[in-house]
């Protein structure tokens, strides 16, 4: 089975609202990241989070490892927030695992 | 921001031709990533490299496809002959060494096999 599993697969939001952004674990993990994908396919680094709360801007990331969870928070969303948001789980030496991501579309 | 340089970023190729796709990587990361994303979003490992040694691939690497990583040259990605299978976006990366680095990707090349 799929060892990231993102929830939820799509979300639509309303300029301002808030989102939370689930990511579980179902395997032990080094550390693990939060990207950003635009719709041109570029992948954007947004938080590389080993354990505990990390915030950037409007974004907060958290990270539970022994209970192999991450979620990424959203305030006050914006229209350019729209694209996908993937987790990937680090294991030494054998690169990144993806989820499939969560698709955010913001509209005004 | 991430200074990984992928070229081209888009590629379009006959069934059973080459197609090469090549990656700076961001300077002083000595370990080089190839992921394949396909239209569902999914990733896949290909292959990576420490400095000029692979340090794993997968199967279908191994076999059809052709990479390196030469020193004071790109790093590249060639597969031998396209399949239309092959259509995805091809995203390098590049990291420092050792356990739990943080990796940063390049903008991608998306190829489309005809």
């Amino acid at each position: 089975g799929q060892q990231v599993q993102q929830s939820p697969a799509s979300l639509v939001l309303q300029e301002g609202e808030n989102a939370e952004l689930q990511c579980n674990f179902s395997t032990s993990l080094n550390s693990m990241q939060w990207f950003y994908q635009r719709p041109g396919g570029s992948l954007v680094s947004l938080f590389y989070n080993p354990s505990g709360t990390k915030h950037s801007g409007r974004l907060t990331s958290t990270t539970v490892i022994k209970e192999r969870r991450s979620s990424l928070h959203i305030s006050s969303s914006q229209t350019t927030d729209s694209g996908t948001y993937l987790c990937a789980l680090e294991r030494y030496a054998q690169g990144l695992t993806f989820g499939l991501g969560t698709r955010v579309s913001v509209f005004p | 921001n991430s200074k990984v340089i992928q070229t081209p970023r888009y590629l379009v190729k006959g069934q059973g031709q080459k197609a090469k796709m090549r990656c700076i990587p961001e300077k002083g990361h000595p370990v080089v990533f190839w992921y394949q994303q396909n239209k569902n979003n999914e990733f896949k490992f290909l292959i990576n490299f420490q400095n000029q040694e692979v340090l794993q691939q997968i199967d279908m690497t191994e076999k059809r496809f052709s990479a390196e990583c030469p020193s004071n040259s790109p790093c590249s990605l060639e597969i031998q002959s396209s399949e239309a299978g092959d259509s995805a976006l091809y995203l390098c990366a590049s990291s420092l060494a050792g356990a739990d680095t943080e990796v940063f990707f390049g903008k991608g090349t998306r190829l489309t096999v005809v």
